[in-house]
């Protein structure tokens, strides 16, 4: 069972470079996010969306952009990484609103 | 609106003796409510959910935690813990109509020592 898959797990970018981090599930959920993990912060989401073509804003979106065009994949695109973006990603997707949340194991991202 | 507080980021319980780690919300409609574990370097895992069946909900790993509407609590609780249990543990809220949104407490880190 893959769950949801992450990559890269780890990632080393200069200011100003962009990347896009990868997220794919095999659950047929409609429901996909990615989160940010800082120390002390909890996760807080940057973009969700509810099913393909569907995307919105989360908490921290800035400096972020995504797109849903097939249920499996979300990928999140750093547009021009700034040191501030250094954290921990992850990327979750779930069934339905009362259902829990499945995580892939997170890409480190250290911008320089 | 909705929030989780955690009201302890460090708890440190010897092993064998009972865990507990406390978890307020607020909702203005009817919660769904979840406990994650975080190891290091790790994802989260789901260790149990509240979902406006039974008040008391029996986790994985000897975990449950209890829904207390009236004050708005749902602690997480273990009656004996083990060194295997030190982690990073996480409150987390989601309402019926809030489409994806879920809201994350703080997290709580659990020590246990010998």
């Amino acid at each position: 069972n893959a769950g949801v898959t992450q990559t890269p797990k780890f990632q080393v970018l200069k200011t100003g470079q962009s990347m896009t981090l990868q997220c794919a599930q095999d659950m047929n959920h409609e429901y996909m996010s990615w989160y940010r993990q800082d120390p002390g912060m909890g996760l807080r989401l940057i973009h969700y969306s509810v099913g393909a073509g569907i995307t919105d804003q989360g908490e921290v979106p800035n400096g972020y952009n995504v797109s849903r065009s097939t249920t499996e994949d979300f990928p999140l695109r750093l547009l021009s990484a700034a040191p501030s973006q250094t954290s921990v990603y992850f990327c979750a997707s779930r069934m339905g609103e009362s259902q829990p949340q499945h995580f892939g194991d997170g890409t480190r991202l250290s911008i320089l | 609106a909705q929030s989780v507080t955690q009201l302890d980021s460090h708890v440190s319980v010897s092993e064998g003796t009972p865990v507990l780690l406390r978890c307020n919300y607020s909702s203005s409609y009817s919660p769904s409510l979840f406990w994650y574990v975080q190891h290091p370097n790790k994802g989260l895992q789901l260790l149990l959910k509240y979902t406006s069946a039974a008040t008391l909900v029996k986790g994985i790993n000897g975990f449950e935690a209890e829904f207390k509407k009236s004050e708005t609590s749902f602690h997480l609780t273990k009656p004996s813990a083990h060194m295997s249990d030190a982690a990073e543990y996480f409150c987390v809220v989601s309402v019926t109509g809030g489409g994806n949104k879920l809201t994350f407490g703080t997290g709580t880190q659990l020590k246990v020592e010998l």
